[in-house]
């Protein structure tokens, strides 16, 4: 069984479209997270919900809303994708506390043409 | 805001030898440290961790670690490398007082040689 689950693992767009990737954790996990990895590998988080609530919104466009419908859930939507979307997005949960760590998804690799 | 600096954005070791990859980091409060590889097209793995107590901490593959908090630092180490270790090594820390954020660094790829 796949802890952490992304679909699709790749995604080709065209720019102007609206995509949406989803994301689903079968380890009843309370916290979710979504990163985006850059052509430098950077990882950089984007957001975390924490039980369905907006913990961490970073500086990131209102292009991009994530969506949890339930705990297990946290989903990314993204609106008018532009060519610097271009990126893998990561998808990890982690328990409530602090010192547990993260699990994360294969990934979706995002390519804007 | 806590985060993490990985000095080197390379590491080449020859197989058997010892591997070290390097991490310090900066917390307002004190830290939750974590590593994590990643193999090409895959997602990030996790290693090990340090909460609390014994400074030296073991993890998956072989791996350790050690936590330093005078000099803010948890390097990543493993006796004799083998090729297949051959991946891109993330550090991370997390703020005991915080949100739950979890800051990585830059990565570093490190290349084992046969």
């Amino acid at each position: 069984d796949t802890a952490v689950s992304q679909t699709p693992k790749y995604l080709v767009t065209q720019m102007g479209n609206d995509k949406s990737i989803k994301c689903e954790q079968n380890l009843g996990h309370d916290t979710m997270y979504w990163y985006k990895q850059d052509s430098k590998k950077f990882l950089k988080i984007m957001f975390s919900y924490n039980n369905k609530e907006l913990i961490i919104n970073e500086t990131v466009p209102n292009r991009f809303s994530p969506k949890s419908p339930d705990k297990a859930h946290l989903n990314l939507h993204i609106n008018s994708l532009e060519l610097g979307d271009s990126a893998v997005y990561f998808c990890a949960s982690s328990g409530g506390q602090a010192n547990t760590e993260a699990f994360f998804g294969q990934g979706t690799r995002l390519t804007v043409v | 805001a806590q985060s993490v600096a990985q000095p080197e954005d390379q590491v080449n070791v020859a197989e058997g030898n010892p591997l070290t990859v390097k991490c310090t980091y900066s917390v307002s409060g004190n830290p939750y440290l974590f590593w994590y590889v990643q193999y090409p097209n895959r997602g990030l793995q996790f290693l090990l961790k340090y909460i609390t107590g014994d400074n030296l901490v073991k993890g998956s593959y072989g791996f350790e670690a050690e936590f330093n908090k005078s000099q803010t630092s948890f390097h990543l180490k493993k006796p004799s490398a083998l090729v297949s270790d051959s991946a891109l090594y993330f550090c991370a820390v997390r703020d005991q007082r915080g949100n739950n954020r979890l800051a990585f660094g830059k990565g570093n790829q490190v290349v084992v040689i046969p």
